[in-house]
Parts: C-alpha cells; sequence; structure tokens
C-alpha cells in the first residue's frame, strides 16, 4: 500500500456539528501532517505529528482537535467551526519523521463546507 | 525565515512545447527543495526532489529540474507538455536540520492549449 488516503472525500456541516476526518497510512511513515488549503492558494500547515507525538501546532483555534491513535493512523476532530473554515484539508505523511532526507506525501483532501 | 517566490501565477502552453517553471528561494544553507502538482480539488503530488548531489534531477511525468545554488533558483522543465499536465504547481523547500516545516510558493497554474 503506497498511499495516502483520506475520508470522507466531501463533507458538509453545521457550525453547532461535531465531525471527524480520518487519514490512513500503510507505509510505514513515522510523521503525519494536516493541511489547510483554500482556493487558489497554497496548503497551510495545521498540526504535525512525529513519532505519535504533537511536534508542531501552529497555533490552530481550539474547535480543530487532532489526534494520533497509532502511527497509521491521523484523526482531525472538528467542533463548532466556522462558514471561514470551508476549505480543502490535506493529510500528508513523511517516512522518517520530520527532519533529514524525508519527503512528504498527500492524500486525496477532504472537501469541507461549513453552513 | 525560509521563503519561495514563483514569480509566474499563470502560464498558459500549446501542446506538444517546452515548459519552463520558475522557482526562487530564501534560506542561508542549501534547503531540501521540492515540486508538488497538484489538479482541481485533488492532493499534492511529489513530482521530484532534491536534497544534494547532482544538481539535475529527474521526476516522474518527464519532468527534470534543475537546482542553481547562485541563482538560488530550482526551476522545473518538461520538454514537451500534454494536455493531462494542465494543472497547479507548487514549489517548496525545507531547511536540511532540524524539524522544520515546508515552505510552500503561492503556485504557477498551467494551461495547455490544443
Amino acid at each position: 500500500d503506497t498511499e495516502v488516503t483520506q475520508t470522507p472525500k466531501h463533507l458538509v456541516m453545521g457550525m453547532t456539528n461535531k465531525k471527524s476526518l480520518k487519514c490512513e497510512q500503510h507505509m510505514g511513515h513515522r510523521a503525519m501532517y494536516w493541511y489547510k488549503q483554500k482556493a487558489k492558494k497554497p496548503p497551510e500547515l495545521m498540526f504535525v505529528y512525529s513519532y505519535e507525538k504533537l511536534s508542531i501546532n501552529e497555533s490552530v483555534p481550539s474547535r480543530f482537535s487532532p489526534e494520533c491513535p497509532n502511527s497509521s493512523l491521523l484523526n482531525l476532530h472538528l467542533h463548532a467551526l466556522q462558514p471561514e473554515d470551508s476549505a480543502l484539508y490535506l493529510c500528508a505523511s513523511s517516512p522518517r519523521g520530520t527532519s533529514g532526507y524525508n519527503e512528504q506525501f498527500f492524500g486525496p483532501g477532504t472537501r469541507l463546507t461549513v453552513l | 525565515a525560509q521563503s519561495v517566490t514563483q514569480p509566474d501565477i499563470h502560464i498558459t502552453v500549446s501542446e506538444g512545447a517546452s515548459l519552463e517553471l520558475r522557482c526562487n528561494y530564501s534560506y542561508g544553507a542549501t534547503p531540501y527543495l521540492f515540486w508538488y502538482v497538484q489538479s482541481p480539488g485533488q492532493g499534492l503530488q511529489l513530482l521530484l526532489k532534491y536534497f544534494s548531489g547532482d544538481t539535475l534531477v529527474q521526476g516522474i511525468k518527464g519532468f527534470e529540474a534543475e537546482f542553481k545554488r547562485s541563482q538560488s533558483s530550482f526551476n522545473l522543465r518538461k520538454p514537451s507538455v500534454h494536455w493531462s499536465d494542465a494543472a497547479e504547481y507548487f514549489c517548496s523547500c525545507r531547511s536540511n536540520f532540524g524539524n522544520e516545516k515546508l515552505t510552500f510558493g503561492t503556485g504557477t497554474r498551467l494551461t495547455i492549449i490544443p
């Protein structure tokens, strides 16, 4: 298995809902990332997990809560989101943690719409 | 702080013509450099990467890039584009030590005309 998978592909939620995004990789990668991408912009880093520990939080609002239950799985829990949080949420992984000769592999993304 | 500049927001090329997308980086040392491609509504696909060694790197889909330290550039090239190459292209860099994040350029949108 040589890919990063993300579910769901699309998600529509109200501002009072609680939902979760899921990301999985079975390549034995040791770092996983969440990015947010608005239309016509590059991805913006949100969180990084390295060896299952949160290593970077880019001052993301607490309505976004990441979780890394094991080395293959990364979740992003969403609660009380705002319409401006509508975006493409991308997950990525890299083989050898976050440093050294390491490239990131991206999943297809979850298109989130907040009403 | 490192930065990446892609000076061309939008490029239009005829199918079969050659392509060069420009990328300049600002960083004190030699960073690790990457090119990604993104089709509409999709994730990013890694085209190629430069860590060290040979400054001309080959990637997937017939793309190549050349690292020029003197110009702080990492331009992407393809000798003959196909209609399926129409997409957004992002150049990115990361420092070569520590747990630094990936810095992206603003992207270049490539349109292919028949």
